[in-house]
């Protein structure tokens, strides 16, 4: 069974520019979420998708978007990125209608300069 | 103030030392618990899930609930140096689609078991 997947594990950026980060979800898990982890902080919730269709979103501004695959593979895309966006962007996947239990990669740890 | 409040410690032990974690909410619609664990530069693992008040004993882990106080417990018993990570406790409502996968973190406790 592979686990949940994220690229890139590390990426620098300067604010301004704009960032793709990748997921590849559990096998036979159709539901991804994203989460920010500032340092020193607890994850916080970006949005979730399910068949394709963001299924709920956090308190995070519209330069926050994403995309979810036919495989459930997705994408966390933010725009004009400012400094405060340097954290740890967790991808994870789970099974729809599993109440918490969620399977979480290792993170793509970005810097903005 | 934060939905879920938990103690940043840092919290460091000896070895075979009990370990309490602890978090307090506010929101009374959660009713899903859960307790993740977060090595370094890892992404967090589910250690504990616990539905509704009451208690649930894993080996060594033991999650508590109380929904009248809105508080919860993690109780680690004979700490090993391998337990050393931070402890994120998380909540959701699970109600409705989106909850389901939108989970509430504290902001962590960093655990430090020493030999």
């Amino acid at each position: 069974e592979t686990g949940v997947t994220q690229s890139p594990t590390h990426l620098i950026k300067t604010r301004g520019q704009q960032v793709t980060l990748r997921c590849s979800s559990q096998s036979g898990h159709n539901t991804v979420s994203w989460y920010q982890q500032a340092l020193g902080q607890g994850p916080q919730f970006i949005f979730q998708y399910y068949r394709e269709e963001e299924n709920g979103r956090g308190n995070f501004p519209p330069r926050f978007s994403g995309l979810q695959f036919p495989n459930y593979s997705s994408e966390l895309n933010v725009n004009a990125l400012e400094l405060d966006d340097s954290a740890l962007y967790l991808c994870a996947s789970s099974l729809p209608r599993d109440t918490g239990e969620l399977f979480f990669g290792e993170g793509s740890r970005l810097t903005v300069l | 103030q934060k939905e879920v409040e938990q103690d940043p410690g840092p919290l460091s032990v000896p070895e075979g030392a009990i370990v309490s974690l602890n978090c307090t909410y506010s929101n009374s619609a959660f009713q899903y618990f859960m307790w993740y664990r977060q090595y370094s530069r890892k992404g967090p693992e589910l250690l504990m899930y616990t539905y509704s008040s009451g208690n649930k004993e894993d080996g060594r882990f033991t999650a508590q609930v109380d929904k009248s106080s809105k508080y919860i417990s993690l109780f680690i018993r004979d700490s090993q140096p391998s337990d050393s990570a931070t402890y994120l406790c998380a909540m959701t409502s699970g109600v409705g689609g989106t909850s389901y996968g939108k989970l509430t973190f504290g902001q962590g406790t960093i655990l430090t078991v020493h030999p």
